[in-house]
This record gives C-alpha cells, structure tokens and sequence, in this order.
C-alpha cells in the first residue's frame, strides 16, 4: 500500500518550452503532496505544499509563477515548469502523505529526472 | 535555525561487515525522526520512525536509534550487502503540520 507513482520519469526539453510532470497516489487518497527538487549529491529540498482544491503553498525562494502546482483530485498533482531554462535541470520528486492512519508518513514518488537543454 | 546535519558524507565498507551512520539534529518543536534509503536516481524509502519517546527501532537488518535528549540519531546496518549501497537520509519532522528537514545524506558503498 501507500504508492506513489510520477510520470514521466525522465524528460529532455528545450530551453524556452513547458514541461509538466504528474503525481499520483495510486492506492490511497493524499489531501496534501509535495513537491521537492533535488540537485546532484545534495538533499532534498522542499518547492511546495500541494493541497487538494486549494492553491499550493510555496517555500521562499520558489518562484509561483514558474512552478505551476494543480492538486484537482485527491489522487493527482501536477507540476508544471514554466518556460523552462537549462538551470531548471534537476531531479524533481514529489511524495504524498499516506492514507488513513498513516498521515504522518510521506511515501515519495521515484522521481523525474528533468534535462533542459 | 533547525538544522539535521549528517555523517560521515561517504562511506565505503565491504560486503558482509557493519556499519553505523550518525545523525544530529537541532529541531524544535520535535515531532519524529525518519530515515530514509534513496538509490541513485529513485525516490527515497523509509526505513524507520521514531517519536520522541522510542529509542530503537528495526525494520531486518537496520536498527535505528534516538537519544532525544542529546538530539542524535543512528542507523546501524548489519551484515552489509551490496544492495545497501545508495544514500541514506536523516530527516526530521518538526512543527505540527509536520514539516520535514533532511539531512544531506550519507552515501554508502558497499564492495563485494
């Protein structure tokens, strides 16, 4: 139980286009997902809260404007990196709290490897 | 300013042996401690939590520890396999909203 899956899992694109990246709690309904973005040898680090039917929350420093976060269902969110540049490339991540008695654990996504070239 | 702070940053150990990963924490108000096992490229996978009042828990072959007094952590790994070689991440949930803090992580290699 408890899984969470991302698609795509990689992606290339060129500077200048749009890209969005789907989470999905596949066995379980998640009010509330995160996002994380994940630079080579360094840890995760925490975009935004994701809250079904509401606008998400953004940690400082993120730009709202150019991570564009859509929780329409209590199953999917979406992020989307807006006219993506070659130092948007990074591995995004994004986990989901777990159903019932288990809100307290984020069970996390494997990951999109985006590439802007 | 809450901080989980890890290590060692690397480490390289043979297949079959043991190993220990520390983890100190600076985070208030506490609310449980998780480590996590990320391979290269993959999402990470909890291995354990613990509230301010356990002081050990296991999931096979990890052990983890909680001192909450001194604010320390620990994961023990018994009898290493070369599966085990990926990053292991201190994270910290604090606040009541649980708000996660992670660690840098401790990238573990383990060599047959």
């Amino acid at each position: 139980g408890a899984v969470v899956s991302q698609h795509p899992s990689r992606v290339i694109c060129k500077s200048g286009t749009s890209v969005k990246i789907e989470c999905r709690s596949l066995d379980f309904q998640a009010t509330t997902m995160f996002w994380y973005r994940q630079f080579p040898k360094q840890s995760l680090m925490l975009m935004a809260t994701s809250n079904e039917g509401s606008k998400a929350t953004y940690e400082q420093g993120v730009e709202k404007d150019k991570f564009l976060i859509n929780h329409a269902s209590l199953t999917l969110s979406t992020l989307t990196v807006t006219s993506a540049h070659p130092e948007d490339s990074s591995f995004y991540i994004c986990s989901a709290n777990g159903g019932g008695r288990d809100t307290d654990t984020q069970y996390f996504g494997p990951g999109t490897r985006l590439t802007v070239l | 300013k809450n901080q989980v702070e890890q290590s060692p940053q690397s480490l390289i150990i043979l297949e079959g042996k043991n190993c220990t990963l520390q983890c100190n924490y600076t985070v208030s108000p506490f609310s449980n401690l998780r480590w996590y096992k990320q391979d290269t490229g993959r999402g990470p996978v909890s291995l354990t939590i613990m509230t301010f009042s356990e002081n050990t828990k296991s999931n096979g072959r990890y052990t983890a520890t909680l001192d909450a007094d001194t604010k320390q952590s620990s994961l023990h790994i018994t009898a290493s396999q070369l599966s085990d070689s990926a990053s292991y991440i201190c994270v910290v949930s604090w606040g009541n909203y649980n708000k996660l803090i992670f660690g840098a992580g401790t990238r573990l290699a383990v060599h047959p």
